[in-house]
């Protein structure tokens, strides 16, 4: 399985302000994904990360909201940008290896906006 | 509707008790179906996948899969109230699309 890392583990801001969430796997991974889990609620898919090209994004998610890089395969980042309160809630990153044909979460990132 | 579907519960079993949990899902073309355990506050965890019609066993762990009635099921034999959690169920599609249920909330009860 792939170890992965994210950075902050938590964080509390303030509205009008952005926070950039940072995803590091122990291995190539071939896909990279975002999700939104709210309290009491499922995972909601964000985007893609691309590895080279512009993130894929669900609907009702956008670039200038969310913006995402993934400069390398083992690396992604996501900004949660001009937040508010509704922004409040946990941010995973997952990844997907062909190998094992698997999805494997990081530990999250708690955001609390105030 | 939804392309995977989970009675949200909550599903309460007594301890030892076989806790079962259930999974449809609507696309045909699904290759890969996985169950996550997450506990509150933590990320899902990776339980089981299985990809082939039948069952498949990992400890007290069993995942069954019926691509015919498209259902996913898995079964908690011996419950214990550290399995107390929400399972998810997830299925993957062409194109490397995964979709989540929304849960299901077990409690094992002492």
């Amino acid at each position: 399985s792939a170890v992965i890392s994210q950075k902050p583990s938590r964080d509390i801001c303030q509205r009008g302000t952005s926070l950039t969430i940072q995803c590091q796997v122990d291995s190539q991974v071939t896909m990279m994904f975002w999700y939104r889990q709210q309290p009491g609620q499922s995972l909601t898919l964000i985007a893609t990360a691309n590895q080279g090209s512009e993130a894929t994004y669900e609907s009702g998610f956008v670039i200038d909201k969310f913006p995402i890089s993934r400069p390398n395969l083992t690396f992604s980042t996501l900004t949660v940008s001009n937040m508010s309160p509704e922004d409040s809630s946990i941010y995973l990153c997952s990844v997907w290896t062909g190998a094992t044909d698997t999805q494997y979460f990081g530990p999250g990132t708690r955001l609390t906006v105030l | 509707q939804k392309e995977v579907e989970q009675n949200s519960g909550p599903l309460s079993v007594p301890e030892g008790a076989i806790a079962s949990l259930n999974c449809t899902y609507s696309d045909r073309g699904s290759q890969s179906f996985f169950w996550y355990r997450q506990y509150s506050g933590k990320s899902p965890e990776l339980i089981m996948f299985i990809y082939s019609n039948g069952d498949k066993e990992d400890g007290r762990f069993t995942a069954q899969l019926n691509k015919a009635s498209q259902y996913v099921s898995l079964l908690i034999r011996d419950s214990q109230p550290s399995d107390s959690a929400t399972y998810l169920c997830a299925v993957k599609v062409t194109g490397n699309q995964f979709y989540f249920g929304t849960g299901t909330s077990l409690t094992v009860i002492p």
